[in-house]
């Protein structure tokens, strides 16, 4: 069974186009986060969820716009696609802070043409 | 702010060699200190972790040990096997925090 699961894995867009992203998890974790791998590997936290609520916000603009309909759903919505946001996108959670070991999912290849 | 510094990659190895990614960290309070790995096309999966001063964590060969004198939690392991190729990531969160800062990440090639 998929603990962290993502969709799509890959998304082609043009620059402009909204397109989101989804993410679930089956372990029950009530924490949940997204991250944002560019092409040397850098990984940054965008935003923390925890119950449902943003627990944290990385400076992220706000074209980007997470929403948490319940505890095991983290979906990424991104308005206006802008060629710098091609990068690879991971999900995560975990039980409570980050603390505790967090579960990665597979990833989502964004490529904004 | 935080922040943690390993060493630049890649680094190459033969099979049975030694490994070291160094990593050391800045943070405000007493943060626990972990080591994530990235198999190529994967996410990260957690390799180790340690949440206090002299804590050793281990797992698969690995080790690191939390050092707050020198501010590291440097990653070792005797003998490599090519099946270790990945990126390694170093990585603090403070206690009772929701946000994980990483590393720039360290390539590991192994040549058989």
């Amino acid at each position: 069974d998929t603990a962290v699961s993502q969709t799509p894995k890959y998304l082609v867009t043009q620059m402009g186009n909204d397109k989101s992203i989804k993410c679930e998890q089956n372990l029950g974790h009530d924490t949940m986060y997204w991250y944002k791998q560019d092409s040397k590997k850098f990984l940054k936290i965008m935003f923390s969820y925890n119950n449902k609520e943003l627990i944290i916000n990385e400076t992220v603009p706000n074209r980007f716009s997470p929403k948490s309909p319940d505890k095991a759903h983290l979906n990424l919505h991104i308005n206006s696609l802008e060629l710098g946001d091609s990068a690879v996108y991971f999900c995560a959670s975990s039980l409570g802070t980050s603390n505790n070991e967090q579960f990665f999912g597979p990833g989502t290849r964004l490529t904004v043409l | 702010g935080d922040s943690v510094t390993q060493m630049e990659g890649p680094v190459t190895l033969s099979e049975e060699a030694f490994l070291t990614i160094n990593c050391t960290y800045t943070a405000t309070g007493y943060p626990s200190l972990f080591w994530y790995v990235q198999y190529p096309g994967e996410g990260l999966q957690l390799l180790l972790k340690a949440t206090k001063a002299d804590d050793k964590g281990s797992n698969k060969g690995f080790e690191a040990t939390y050092r707050k004198e020198t501010t590291s939690f440097h990653l070792e392991k005797g003998s490599v096997q090519v099946s270790d190729s990945a990126v390694y990531f170093c990585a603090l969160s403070e206690p009772g925090g929701f946000k994980t800062i990483f590393g720039a990440g360290t390539r590991l090639f192994v040549k058989a």
